[in-house]
């Protein structure tokens, strides 16, 4: 069984700009939650997707969306990117949401830096 | 709206003695509480969690409903302990700004 991985390991984008950040859940994990890490802070709750349909969102402006794909893969979607957004992207996948007390695995994530 | 708070950002003992990582919550309802590891150079990992009652790496946590604390403790500290530790809450996770524990020889 892999793990979970997320791509690209590192990314430079400038001010307005739009950006895709990938995922691969493990088989089998059928919820993924995103999270967005700031220098020096705890990681802060994005979305989270089940079956493919967005379940939960945390503090996050629109501009922030997502997608979750039946082969276990989803994507995370920043536009017009603003620089407070330069910060490490993770992913965390999880059999299933609703059981309690879920362990979520998470992917070594992306740092993305805005310019 | 549910809040975790750690409130120190860095903790040093020394090998041997024991540690212990403090964790403050607030939430309605009953909590799930976790505590999250990240070793250096490795990703985010499962330390334990409230409901498993059990040591993991020598790791406990006891669950106080009435000072909303879930604190981690360890009698004995090894060097192989210092990671950022990460209390957190919830199925969607609100984590803590964690802790930096090192545990120097």
């Amino acid at each position: 069984e892999t793990g979970v991985t997320q791509s690209p390991t590192h990314l430079i984008k400038t001010r307005g700009q739009q950006v895709t950040l990938r995922c691969s859940s493990q088989s089998g994990h059928n919820t993924v939650s995103w999270y967005q890490q700031a220098l020096g802070q705890g990681p802060q709750f994005i979305f989270q997707y089940y079956r493919e349909e967005e379940n939960g969102r945390g503090n996050f402006p629109p501009r922030f969306s997502g997608l979750q794909f039946p082969n276990y893969s989803s994507e995370l979607n920043v536009n017009a990117l603003e620089l407070d957004d330069s910060a490490l992207y993770l992913c965390a996948s999880s059999l299933d949401w609703q059981e309690p007390y879920n362990e979520q695995f998470f992917g070594p994530g992306t740092r993305l830096t805005v310019l | 709206a549910q809040r975790v708070t750690q409130p120190e950002k860095l903790l040093s003992v020394f090998k041997g003695a024991p540690v212990e990582l403090k964790c403050n919550y607030s939430y309605s309802g009953s909590p799930e509480l976790f505590w999250y590891v990240q070793y250096s150079r490795q990703r985010l990992q499962l330390l334990l969690r409230h409901i498993s009652r059990e040591s993991i790496k020598g790791f406990t946590a006891d669950l106080n409903k009435g000072e909303t604390s879930f604190h981690l403790k360890k009698p004995f500290a090894q060097e192989e302990d210092s990671a950022m530790y990460y209390c957190s809450i919830g199925s969607r996770l609100t984590f803590g700004e964690g802790t930096q524990l090192t545990v120097n020889p």
